[in-house]
């Protein structure tokens, strides 16, 4: 079946500029996540949400960045205002809903964001 | 101090070497335990879960001390194919986000 989808795969914006990055979760899948990985680096949390809910938004790394998922499937995250120390590789996961065990969360290609 | 701790290598061996690669994680309420896998450009790929009994898949072993916060990696008889970087990832609370290391990279050379 389809995996994680993100779109664009890649993305280059002017400082400044405001960005928008897509996340189709695997069908059904409850959890979503958002990870930002730097050159490098492991992928660092953002967000997350249980369906339309953001229960977890404590890895945004300032109020530049929203994230929403308003029918709890399709998110978006949004960064106002680039900067340079946004570029990265902008990652979304989804995880099933199963609440008696850890969900394995499968992870989309990915968004490779350069803030010029 | 990170979360999670990783030696970023690279190692470089050759085919049929056995390699270890060690994590130690600093958050003693951590539940889950996971090497992940991911290869350049690519997204991360969970390649096995790690229990304190210890744990083979086929060349690989994975092990858990919860008493150090260690946790490792064994890969016997490499190949080609296994050069790629390897996170340790610690899970906090169930359905919850994942914690990953700074990863490890292997080179497996012929």
């Amino acid at each position: 079946g389809a995996g994680v989808s993100q779109s664009p795969r890649y993305k280059v914006a002017k400082r400044g500029q405001d960005v928008a990055l897509r996340c189709d979760p695997i069908s059904g899948h409850v959890s979503l996540f958002w990870y930002q990985q730097a050159l490098g680096q492991g992928p660092e949390f953002l967000t997350y949400f249980q369906n339309e809910a953001q229960l977890d938004k404590s890895g945004l790394p300032s109020d530049r960045f929203f994230a929403e998922r308003p029918e709890g499937s399709v998110s978006t995250l949004k960064i106002q205002r680039t900067q340079q120390e946004d570029s990265a590789v902008y990652l979304c996961a989804s995880s099933p809903q199963r609440r008696d065990t850890y969900n394995e969360q499968f992870f989309g290609p990915g968004t490779r964001l350069t803030v010029l | 101090r990170k979360e999670v701790e990783q030696d970023p290598g690279p190692f470089n061996v050759p085919e049929g070497a056995t390699v270890a690669f060690n994590c130690t994680y600093s958050n003693s309420a951590s539940q889950s335990f996971f090497w992940y896998r991911q290869d350049c450009r690519k997204e991360p790929k969970l390649l096995m879960s790690v229990y304190s009994s210890g744990n083979e898949d086929g060349r690989f072993t994975a092990q858990l001390n919860r008493a150090s916060q260690y946790i490792s990696l064994l890969i016997r008889d490499s190949k080609l194919s296994d050069s790629a970087t390897y996170l340790c990832v610690v899970n906090s609370d169930a359905g919850n986000m994942l914690t990953f290391g700074g990863g490890t990279r292997l080179m497996v050379k012929p």
